[in-house]
């Protein structure tokens, strides 16, 4: 059973689409995250839910738009991409917002030609 | 501004030697100082984590030292093995700001066999 999946695991797509990424979760966690690992590797936290209620808006672009339709799953909306944003957008999760520890998804990565 | 500075950010080891991953912090605030350990393609797991109250934390072969007077906290991989061959990441956290993480730039680790 896997505890954090993301799909798609790979994302290739032209300058100014818009795509999504989806996040789910079957470990019964209240808390939702999205990170973006860039090409050195960079992990860097960009939004959080909590029991579908944001809690964490890093400096994000507008074009970047979490929803939480169930704590359960957080997906991922991206307008107009960019070269920029290409990367590799990881999925989390931990037992609550004050629970150290997070489990991360696979990973999705997203090329923009 | 980068509040978590990791060292170095690539490591060699012959197998059955010690690995060593160095990284200093800002915030005088952070309560939580977990390693993240990943594999190519994967998602980032937890390896092993400290609090500032004790100064060293041992699981298997892997301890963390924790230096609170100089803000720093290092890895130490004993008898590496070419399975360890990852990239590192340590973080840091404060209970004020719930389960943010702060993480370092990252170490990759090879060992050869």
């Amino acid at each position: 059973d896997t505890a954090v999946s993301q799909t798609p695991k790979y994302l290739v797509t032209q300058m100014g689409n818009d795509k999504s990424i989806k996040c789910e979760q079957n470990l019964g966690h209240d808390t939702m995250y999205w990170y973006k690992q860039d090409s050195k590797k960079f992990l860097k936290i960009m939004f959080s839910y909590n029991n579908k209620e944001l809690i964490i808006n890093e400096t994000v672009p507008n074009r970047f738009s979490p929803k939480s339709p169930d704590k359960a799953h957080l997906n991922l909306h991206i307008n107009s991409l960019e070269l920029g944003d290409s990367a590799v957008y990881f999925c989390a999760s931990s037992p609550r917002q004050d629970y150290y520890e997070q489990y991360f998804g696979p990973g999705t990565r997203l090329t923009v030609t | 501004q980068q509040q978590v500075k990791q060292s170095p950010q690539s490591l060699i080891v012959q197998k059955g030697g010690i690995s060593i991953i160095n990284c200093a912090y800002e915030n005088t605030a952070f309560d939580y100082f977990p390693w993240y350990q990943q594999f190519p393609g994967k998602g980032p797991a937890l390896l092993i984590a400290i609090r500032p109250d004790v100064s060293e934390k041992k699981e298997g072969r892997f301890t963390i030292s924790f230096n609170k007077s100089a803000k720093q906290f290092s890895l130490h991989i004993m008898d590496s093995q070419p399975g360890d061959s990852a990239t590192y990441f340590c973080a840091a956290s404060k209970e004020t700001s719930g389960s943010r993480l702060t993480f370092g730039e990252g170490t990759q680790l090879t060992v050869n066999p």
